[in-house]
């Protein structure tokens, strides 16, 4: 089993601020993570993938870095609509496995 | 655009079974694989296991095995999970979520999850 540690798991951001979210894996994975963003009471939806690859019709605001087994996520400018929760999820071997989830709240 | 419609929400009671659908419209559904997750009440998401529809066999999370079966119905582009012997830490929102078919190693597996059904309400009460 691949465990991730997502860090942090709760940031205070103000809009417009650059937020960085990292996501640390047990074993090295490549390149073979995604990131997801989640609002309350939605599923989540894909940002990033293959961990710098933006998703279609996502902004360009959102950036992906890191392979092996350090990666992180980066918001260059905060916008409202950003405050929600974030997880990393690695697709590199069974059993799939998430983050436990970086919640950005206004501050 | 691909959709994916889950089933409507369910009560039942400990030591019963619950099945959820996934039904794809909009695109193709064979040649993708689906997955499913579910997230109790405010906690973080957690893979159940998958299926690749044209191949047909699942892989399970070890934590679900022997309670768990998830299958495909090409005919109907509807995949099904079926989670057996339901106890209150069940309960949980139940997602699924279309996977592209990649390559590593030259092994075909699921990729990314995009996009994800609207998620069932599976209440486990007594």
């Amino acid at each position: 089993v691949i465990w991730m540690t997502q860090s942090p798991s709760l940031l205070s951001a103000s809009t417009g601020d650059r937020v960085t979210i990292s996501c640390r894996m047990s074993q090295g994975i490549s390149s073979y993570l995604a990131w997801y963003q989640q609002k309350p009471g939605k599923a989540p939806e894909l940002l990033i993938y293959a961990a710098s690859t933006l998703q279609s019709g996502v902004p360009s605001r959102f950036s992906g870095s890191g392979s092996g087994t350090d990666f992180t996520l980066t918001i260059s400018c905060l916008q409202s609509e950003d405050f929600a929760t974030y997880y990393c999820q690695q697709y590199y071997s069974f059993p799939r496995t998430f983050g436990q989830g970086t919640k950005v709240e206004i501050k | 655009q691909v959709q994916l419609v889950q089933s409507g929400a369910e009560v039942k009671k400990p030591g019963s079974s619950v099945k959820v659908s996934c039904k794809a419209s909009g695109g193709t559904f064979s040649s993708y694989a689906i997955s499913w997750v579910r997230q109790a009440p405010g906690q973080g998401l957690e893979w159940m296991g998958g299926i690749i529809p044209i191949f047909g066999t699942a892989n399970y999370a070890q934590k679900f095995q022997g309670r768990v079966t998830i299958t495909a119905d090409e005919s109907t582009s509807t995949a099904y999970m079926e989670l057996s012997s339901l106890r209150s830490e069940d309960t949980a929102v139940y997602y699924c979520a279309r996977a592209p078919r990649i390559t590593i190693f030259g092994v075909v597996t699921p990729g990314w999850f995009d996009p994800w059904g609207q998620g069932t309400l599976v209440t486990v009460s007594s």
